[in-house]
């Protein structure tokens, strides 16, 4: 069964510094995407980047970068020159494209990031 | 495009009360997706619909939950005799079909049910 793990509750980092948002997931299924969401507090998932598990290229959207570690299953977002902005909850997802192309997305925990001034 | 829409945005309810909320999703989008969360967790799949059809429901979805989508346009997710384990924001969200992974989602604000 598809998985999604992010191991931080919580992250702090200094504005304009960069910081590295944890995932790792699990699938059997060698066709499968990778996203990160970002939700303020107002509640609505914003999407920020998007990886497949074909692409050579890790992804990139502006100041967001995808660290694609495929053996190792991780997908790990980083984000440059942080903003107070981003104080969010983070999270991220798959999507499998095995038998059955659902579209739907599984989520993983979030985690909760503090942009310090 | 105006986005995902979503109403109401909070609902308080009495336990044992039924509850119905709707999903306006961005107009060309075939796929339509509702999901719940809690504080502090992830987005947890309800059920989806592919135009018209509910293609899949999660075991999470009780037979107090039932959503529709009759036209293929907006949707609506019910909740008979609400229990006050349904406290949760109800997220919806819409997308176009996609031969590969990257489809993206595009998601509503919620909405915020609190069940006293």
């Amino acid at each position: 069964a598809q998985k999604i793990t992010q191991t931080q509750p919580g992250m702090f980092v200094q504005e304009k510094e960069a910081v590295t948002l944890d995932c790792t997931y699990d699938t059997s299924d060698p066709s499968y995407g990778l996203f990160w969401y970002k939700q303020p507090s107002s509640g609505e998932m914003i999407f920020l980047i998007y990886q497949g598990s074909y692409d050579q290229q890790n992804a990139t959207e502006g100041r967001y970068s995808l660290n694609f570690q495929k053996a190792r299953k991780s997908a790990n977002l980083v984000i440059s020159a942080s903003q107070l902005g981003d104080s969010a909850m983070y999270f991220c997802a798959m999507r499998e494209t095995g038998s059955g192309n659902t579209g739907k997305l599984i989520f993983g925990q979030g985690t909760t990031l503090q942009v310090k001034p | 495009d105006t986005g995902v829409s979503q109403d109401p945005r909070h609902k308080i309810t009495k336990r044992g009360q039924n509850v119905t909320f709707r999903c306006d999703p961005i107009s060309e989008h075939n796929r339509l997706y509702w999901y719940r969360q809690t504080l502090g967790q992830g987005p947890e799949f309800l059920t989806y619909f592919q135009n018209e059809a509910q293609l899949e429901k999660s075991r999470l979805l009780s037979n107090r939950f039932s959503a529709e989508r009759p036209k293929g346009s907006f949707s609506t997710l019910e909740i008979q005799r609400t229990e006050q384990g349904d406290s949760a924001m109800y997220l919806c969200a819409s997308s176009l079909m996609h031969k590969t992974a990257n489809e993206k989602l595009f998601f509503g604000s919620g909405t915020q049910l609190s069940v006293l």
